[in-house]
């Protein structure tokens, strides 16, 4: 158990639709990262936040969008959803801003669209 | 977006085999990581390693920083069926900061 919480497990939803991701980070880490993990891509990291702001952007669309509240837990919200967008996405926290990249995950929400 | 390529993608070996694979990139990274994920689960820190040339062991596992800065290795001694998973090497270059650049992943899979 990697401390990091991930709601929903899974998610069955339409094209068009819009989902909210939860992650709460281990206790006392301020840094949390969203990756997307599809079966053609690989991990690919879409945003880092700290202490509630943002960070760094990666490879996020303009249909995600993502914010950290006041308690450390963060959400993904992603819109306006597409086939392409069925796939894994982790979160993963640590404890600094700039750290070594030793990151630890949570279990994943799995998004399916149909 | 960038990823590292990882060798092999996948293979198959005997239970009490040794495991080699390694991890490539064009661009240079100050920190390699090695990742295990089991299925169903989210990544799990293997090894870190900090500089080149470094040679880091964590039980079985042994990874190396190598020596261009461009590559990095992982070898698994005496496999066991547990090893089985997806293991990824992420590089990090310290003016990036945040993000972790992952190989695009070996899954082994043991055979008794």
């Amino acid at each position: 158990d990697s401390g990091v919480t991930q709601t929903p497990k899974h998610l069955i939803t339409a094209t068009g639709q819009r989902v909210t991701l939860r992650c709460s980070p281990r206790s006392g880490d301020l840094s949390v990262y969203w990756y997307q993990q599809s079966l053609d891509q690989g991990l690919q990291f879409l945003i880092h936040y700290y202490n509630g702001e943002e960070r760094a952007k990666g490879n996020i669309l303009e249909r995600f969008s993502a914010q950290q509240f006041p308690d450390l837990h963060s959400e993904l919200n992603l819109s306006s959803l597409e086939l392409g967008d069925s796939a894994l996405y982790f979160c993963a926290s640590s404890p600094r801003e700039r750290g070594s990249g030793e990151l630890f995950f949570g279990e994943g929400s799995r998004l399916t669209v149909l | 977006g960038q990823q590292l390529n990882q060798s092999p993608q996948s293979m198959f070996i005997q239970e009490g085999e040794d495991v080699s694979m390694n991890c490539t990139s064009s661009s240079i990274f100050n920190t390699w990581l090695w990742y295990k994920q089991d299925p169903g689960e989210g990544p799990v820190l293997l090894i870190a390693l900090y500089k080149a040339g470094e040679l880091t062991s964590n039980g079985r596992l042994t990874a190396q920083f190598g020596i261009t800065r461009k590559d990095s290795f992982l070898n698994i001694s005496a496999s066991i069926p547990s090893d089985v998973g997806i293991y990824f090497c992420a590089g990090r270059y310290t003016g990036t900061a945040s993000k972790l650049t992952f190989g695009t992943g070996t899954r082994l899979q043991v055979t008794l």
